[in-house]
């Protein structure tokens, strides 16, 4: 247990409908990432937020798409309107703003998306 | 972006030494050298992280020679739990760095056989 949350860790959910992901950092971690992996693949970066701005976001974030971090703390990921391409484990990471602490990210065991 | 290349799979047997190795030929200044472990349907589990020369923790050894352009993960006596999927990642991760550095290859499957 590295510490991040995820949650649910699993949802299954018809096309065309809505799902949200949680997901709860390390305490006092500010940077916050999300990812996306699918069979066979490396998990690929989809966003990142240091304490509540959201600073960088991947093209495979389409407008689908939307994450939040409202207070610096828990982060959200919604997909609207998903289709069966969305269907893969979404993963995220947290680390800690410390010249001295390294530099590890922690990634938490991910929330499995099945779109059918 | 700094692109790392790895064997596609690997095969062992239990009590033996495995070393993968990763070649990041463009590998800039500030970029640091991260290997993680990755189970199914689990989320990657950091290993072990260096810059420069050798770095060994509780679980590995991390061999970075002078010029960097490639690295080096030892397991030491792998068991059967050992069969993962390893990715080595390079990336500035310092406060400055871009997240998006921190990219993730296909990795390499490591099996180990009894």
């Amino acid at each position: 247990d590295t510490g991040v949350s995820q949650d649910p860790r699993h949802k299954i959910t018809k096309r065309g409908q809505n799902v949200t992901f949680r997901c709860d950092p390390i305490s006092e971690h500010n940077r916050l990432y999300w990812y996306r992996q699918t069979l066979g693949q490396g998990p690929e970066f989809l966003t990142y937020f240091q304490n509540e701005a959201q600073l960088e976001k991947s093209r495979l974030l389409s407008d689908r798409f939307s994450a939040e971090r409202p207070k610096g703390s828990f982060s959200t990921l919604e997909i609207q309107r998903t289709e069966q391409g969305d269907s893969a484990m979404y993963l995220c990471a947290s680390r800690k703003r410390d010249p001295t602490s390294g530099n590890t990210i922690y990634f938490g065991e991910g929330s499995w998306l099945t779109v059918v | 972006l700094a692109k790392t290349t790895q064997p596609i799979s690997m095969d062992s047997y239990e009590g033996q030494e495995v070393n993968i190795t990763c070649s990041h030929n463009n590998i800039a200044t500030n970029d640091y050298i991260t290997w993680y472990q990755q189970f199914p349907s689990q989320g990657p589990r950091f290993i072990i992280q260096g810059y420069k020369t050798k770095v060994t923790n509780e679980v590995a050894s991390l061999f970075i020679p002078a010029d960097r352009k490639s690295s080096t993960l030892s397991l030491p006596r792998v068991s059967l739990s050992d069969t993962a999927v390893y990715y080595c990642l390079v990336g500035d991760l310092t406060l400055l760095g871009s997240a998006r550095q921190l990219t993730f290859g296909s990795g390499t499957q490591l099996t180990v056989l009894p």
